[in-house]
């Protein structure tokens, strides 16, 4: 049992490139989200979505970009990086039924020069 | 909205001693009450929950937490810690299955 599957697991970019985060989860959870995690801060909710097709911001969606065109996966993208999007990302998952708590990814550790 | 707030950044305790881990909420409607652990470079973990009834909660590794509503707190203890407790925890509050809200985590460090 996979649970929820992040890549890459890190990764550098320069200052206005792009790149997509993976995610995918195998547990047929409707509701996915992406975090990141900044030292000292927590985690701050970026976009999630609770099915194929329907997302929504989340505290942090500047910069960032989610689709989600099947139940498993969960993509997020940054269109042009900066050095303040230098984080660990974060993906999780949740039924939609009951409350459950969130089933976390292993994180995308990513860094903007 | 609803928010947490950890009271402590950092709590470092001897092997076999006891510790608590601080966590007050703030919100205006019923919610639900969790607790994380992170341990390095790995993601997030479901420690224990409240979601209603008894308000003491036992969760995973012998760690319990406490709902106290009057003081809108959610205090984590454990009576003897070991060494692979040596995590970050976090408190997170929900009111329903998309909008948690996480502390800045606690950082505890056991030593021997």
């Amino acid at each position: 049992n996979a649970g929820v599957t992040q890549t890459p697991k890190f990764r550098i970019l320069k200052i206005g490139q792009s790149m997509t985060l993976q995610c995918t989860q195998d547990m047929n959870h409707n509701y996915m989200y992406w975090y990141r995690q900044d030292p000292g801060m927590g985690l701050k909710l970026i976009y999630y979505s609770v099915g194929a097709g329907i997302t929504d911001k989340g505290e942090v969606p500047n910069g960032y970009n989610v689709s989600r065109s099947t139940t498993e996966d969960f993509p997020l993208r940054l269109e042009l990086a900066a050095p303040s999007q230098t984080s660990v990302y974060f993906c999780a998952s949740s039924p939609p039924t009951g409350v459950l708590g969130y089933t976390f990814g292993s994180g995308t550790r990513l860094t903007v020069v | 909205a609803q928010s947490v707030t950890q009271l402590d950044s950092q709590v470092p305790v001897f092997e076999e001693a006891p510790v608590e881990l601080r966590c007050n909420y703030s919100s205006s409607v019923s919610v639900y009450l969790f607790w994380y652990v992170q341990y390095p470079n790995q993601g997030l973990q479901l420690l224990l929950k409240y979601l209603s009834g008894s308000t003491l909660v036992k969760g995973i590794n012998g760690f319990e937490a406490e709902f106290n509503k009057s003081q809108t707190s959610f205090h984590l203890r454990k009576p003897s810690v070991h060494i692979s407790d040596t995590a970050e925890y976090f408190c997170a509050v929900s009111r329903n299955n998309n909008d948690m809200r996480f502390g800045a985590g606690t950082r505890l460090t056991v030593k021997p």
